[in-house]
């Protein structure tokens, strides 16, 4: 059975960075064609991907936010973590983990954490 | 902006069936990149409907169909039911941004 939990700050301040854990069980990162991803998902807003890691240590960010965004994994942990710098106010939302898996041209979110609400303000 | 397109809202009375669309282009639907729906019960994760444009996981009822064509893809469900009433999310690849993007969504309303 695949669970992902999501943990970190629920508040931050503008131009902190963010980091946020999502700790894992039921499959391991090391296994060929694993991959966690990160999405949010602002109140009210759609979702948006931001970033995945790959068992083989390769990462993918959201072009837009790359220059922000750090994805690593500490497989011996089960964990996955995302770190988000200089955060603004429009970076409030729900960030979730999910564990990705691979079609012939696409990945797909087929486990999903329940999700923590990270609001910026000072 | 997303560069999938869907309806703001569908609804439907129960036992109908309503259909949602997702248009694209030819750097993400069109160029043929797979499609998966995602179901969002209100104050909820999502939840994986269809993946591979047409594939149902386990557990996922077969009221929820997937279907596509050209830059579009569609998600109908037949014989609507009141726990269906959610938001839907359809997702793809962009070849043009290097983005795995996801629909503006959809809220489905059981009359």
């Amino acid at each position: 059975q695949i669970t992902l939990k999501e943990s970190g700050p629920t508040l931050v301040k503008p131009t902190q960075t963010l980091t946020l854990t999502c700790t894992f069980s039921g499959f391991s990162l090391s296994t060929n064609g694993v991959t966690v991803g990160w999405v949010r998902q602002p109140p009210g807003k759609a979702l948006e991907w931001l970033a995945f890691i790959y068992w083989n240590d390769d990462r993918r960010y959201k072009p837009s936010l790359k220059s922000r965004l750090t994805i690593t994994k500490d497989t011996s942990k089960n964990q996955v973590v995302l770190t988000v710098t200089n955060m603004d106010p429009v970076d409030t939302a729900t960030y979730y983990c999910a564990h990705g898996s691979k079609t012939n041209t696409n990945y797909y979110f087929d486990f999903w954490g329940q999700g923590t609400l990270v609001t910026v303000s000072s | 902006q997303s560069v999938l397109t869907q309806p703001p809202s569908v609804s439907g009375a129960p036992g109908q069936r309503v259909t949602i669309s997702c248009t694209g282009s030819r750097s993400n639907i069109g160029a043929g990149y797979d499609v998966s729906w995602y179901q969002q019960l209100p104050g909820t994760a999502p939840k994986l409907l269809i993946y591979g444009n047409t594939n149902r996981p386990s557990g996922v009822p077969d009221r929820f169909s997937g279907s596509g064509s050209g830059t579009s893809a569609s998600l109908a469900i037949t014989g609507l039911q009141a726990e269906d009433e959610a938001d839907y999310y359809c997702q793809s690849y962009d070849s043009s941004l290097s983005d795995f993007v996801f629909g503006t969504g959809t809220k489905a309303t059981v009359l």
